[in-house]
């Protein structure tokens, strides 16, 4: 099966700076990858995704980067706020329909 | 579009009961997923239903585990002879073909 590894586990960043959080695949058949944010006490929210036919894809200050040869996705968060601390997952779905999560980033932005 | 709505969120239990657990997904969402999110860990795999079928069951579902879809709608996940390893976040999840996943807020068991 899928493999998704993620990096780091914890990141804390000053407000207005960028945040980078990286994952890794095993499973080169895998061919969609979203991105949740997890608040306390909730379920897992769609913030961004991309297929494998696309290197890029930006909303706001939010944006996704996919590298298929080198198995990588990465997210982007820039001008980040304090409502952007929350814990951050990868997900990389492979053609048999199940998503398989990376281990999680939690993100504290500090104000 | 209300969301996939779980019952209840929280579950306190004793080892040996049985609990159930409900899932109303998204209304035109033909999949249905199970997962299970301990802390700090990202989202396990359990199940998946495809309409009533169930497709695929993760080898992390033992025999105490069993999930329904009857006429493809709700779900339910019921968990028999529970042990304090059952602890932990159960999470639904629902979503159209090649479209993404929308969880619920998920039931927290408690096993004491």
């Amino acid at each position: 099966g899928e493999n998704v590894e993620q990096h780091p586990s914890t990141l804390s960043v000053q407000e207005g700076d960028s945040a980078v959080i990286k994952c890794t695949y095993s499973d080169s058949a895998s061919n969609y990858f979203p991105w949740y944010k997890q608040e306390l006490g909730k379920g897992p929210q769609l913030i961004i995704d991309i297929r494998s036919n696309v290197g890029e894809k930006k909303d706001q200050r939010i944006a996704v980067t996919l590298n298929k040869t080198a198995k990588h996705f990465s997210l982007h968060i820039t001008e980040t706020q304090p409502e952007d601390s929350a814990v951050y997952f990868c997900a990389a779905k492979n053609t048999g329909n199940q998503f398989y999560f990376g281990t999680g980033t939690s993100l504290t932005v500090i104000p | 579009d209300t969301g996939v709505s779980q019952n209840p969120r929280h579950k306190i239990t004793k080892r040996g009961q049985n609990v159930t657990f409900r899932c109303d997904p998204i209304s035109e969402h033909n999949r249905l997923y199970w997962y299970r999110q301990t802390l700090g860990q990202g989202p396990e795999f359990l199940t998946y239903f495809q309409n009533e079928a169930q497709l695929e069951k993760s080898r992390l579902l033992s025999d105490r585990f069993s999930a329904e879809r009857p006429k493809g709608s709700f779900s339910t996940l019921e968990i028999q002879r529970t042990e304090q390893g059952d602890s932990a976040m159960y999470l639904c999840a629902s979503s159209r073909p090649n479209s993404p996943l929308h969880f619920g807020n998920g039931t927290r068991l408690t096993v004491t």
